[in-house]
């Protein structure tokens, strides 16, 4: 396994277009997270799914954003009629699943600029 | 609402050096704490795993340390190296339901 794998690594598009990434976590992991982040900042928590579960949103997430995990397997999130304030970095991350002890692995992360 | 701080913001160190970096988290109910590092552009490497019940988690020349009741933990660096010039990241693990909140990072730059 080689590890979390997101897709595309970059993605230029004009407002008010939709976009979707595309998020292949660690095979046997049942969590999957989304996170957004902006330049000098740290990560901010978007989504999790437990297998394919969404099971918290942050009010980050306006209805403009949608995430879906089939099957449990990878997961895609989607912008649609982006803005300019949307342009960031939106890394995602597995883990086992279970609260507490277990170590979360992100992916490189999809950069994305609206111009 | 928890809310992760990590101190400085920046450091810049001459290759050598031991170092330390400082994270404060506000509500002591946490699950677990973990220290990243992060290259300009790329993605998070998880470095460390300190579990709620433990005190201090080592890798090579890392060491770090998890203080729940103060609020605190710090990453040791040994010896720096040039190598080591990245953001460090910490994030704790709420105990509401998994995610991970983040601190802004400390950007360290280890000079040859």
């Amino acid at each position: 396994d080689t590890g979390v794998s997101q897709n595309p690594r970059h993605k230029i598009t004009k407002r008010g277009q939709n976009v979707t990434f595309r998020c292949d976590p660690i095979s046997e992991h049942n969590r999957l997270y989304w996170y957004r982040q902006t330049l000098g900042q740290g990560p901010e928590f978007l989504t999790y799914f437990q297998n394919e579960a969404q099971l918290e949103k942050s009010r980050l997430l306006s209805d403009r954003f949608s995430a879906e995990r089939p099957k449990g397997s990878f997961s895609t999130l989607e912008i649609q009629r982006t803005e300019q304030g949307d342009s960031a970095m939106y890394l995602c991350a597995s883990s086992l699943g279970g609260r507490g002890n277990t170590e979360a692995f992100f992916g490189q992360g999809t950069r994305l600029t609206v111009v | 609402k928890q809310e992760v701080t990590q101190i400085p913001a920046a450091l810049s160190v001459p290759e050598g050096e031991n170092l330390v970096l400082n994270c404060s988290f506000t509500d002591s109910a946490i699950y677990n704490l973990q220290w990243f590092r992060q290259d300009p552009g790329k993605g998070l490497t998880s470095l460390l795993l300190i579990q709620s019940s433990q005190r201090e988690q080592t890798s090579g020349r890392l060491n770090a340390s998890l203080d729940k009741s103060s609020g605190r933990s710090t990453l040791y660096i040994a010896a720096s190296q040039p190598g080591d010039s990245a953001t460090y990241l910490c994030a704790v693990e709420d105990n509401q339901g998994g995610k991970l909140i983040f601190g802004q990072g400390t950007e360290l730059s280890v000079k040859p």
